[in-house]
């Protein structure tokens, strides 16, 4: 079956700073990965996701998440965090080729501190 | 831009009561979802559903209940509410059939409270 842990249910960084969200996941047949956010009082937002090609995934509002099968990680970073950054991600998995459900991962809540 | 809506953003129901959790979506997408969202375990699936009338439990379907009778309405039924269905709900929707790496698009939830 597959599963996705995001370590760390909080993280804090510094405006400007480097933001490093880890995601790790299970699965016995290729994935497909996505990480959503979710801002304050809003629904999920699609950040980026990988289905195949190229590891280096870029997405919304300079986010970006490498695909590295040995390690089976997708983890989402983001050179300098803003304060508009802060928000609620989610990392997600479905099995290529599977019946359509998204798997989430518990969720990383981001502070932006100034 | 696609659009999904979801019927109210708060909602206050005592025990016992049936619920109605509705959802709309504005851009003819086969797919649709309902999550329910609590905190340190992110969205698990209660159903979803890939056609008009066709329904598929998810991972959490004890005490709901779905229907689907048009394309872009899908609703959520909560048939006697009790204090742990207390929650955060999401609808979602996704086009096609197979391309389960589409996007999902997500209503902006209905915070359901059960007293």
């Amino acid at each position: 079956a597959q599963s996705v842990t995001q370590l760390g249910s909080h993280v804090s960084v510094s405006e400007g700073a480097l933001v490093l969200l880890r995601c790790n996941y299970s699965s016995s047949v290729p994935p497909y990965l996505f990480w959503y956010v979710q801002y304050p009082n809003q629904g999920l937002q699609l950040l980026l996701k990988y289905t195949t090609g190229a590891t280096l995934v870029k997405g919304i509002n300079g986010f970006e998440a490498e695909f590295k099968k040995s390690e089976t990680s997708f983890h989402l970073t983001k050179p300098s965090a803003h304060m508009s950054d802060a928000a609620e991600y989610f990392c997600a998995v479905v099995l290529s080729g599977s019946a359509r459900q998204l798997t989430f991962g518990s969720g990383t809540q981001l502070t932006v501190l100034p | 831009d696609v659009k999904v809506t979801q019927s109210s953003r708060y909602l206050v129901k005592r025990t016992g009561e049936k619920v109605f959790l509705e959802c709309v979506q504005d851009m003819d997408h086969e797919n649709m979802f309902w999550y329910r969202q609590d905190p340190g375990l992110g969205l698990r699936l209660i159903y979803f559903s890939y056609d008009v009338k066709m329904k598929e439990k998810g991972d959490i379907p004890e005490g709901y209940s779905v229907s689907r009778e048009k394309k872009e309405r899908f609703s959520l039924i909560l048939e006697s509410a009790s204090t742990n269905q207390t929650s955060m709900y999401l609808c979602a929707s996704r086009p096609g059939l197979a391309e389960s790496y589409n996007e999902q698009f997500f209503g902006p939830g209905t915070r359901l409270t059960v007293l």
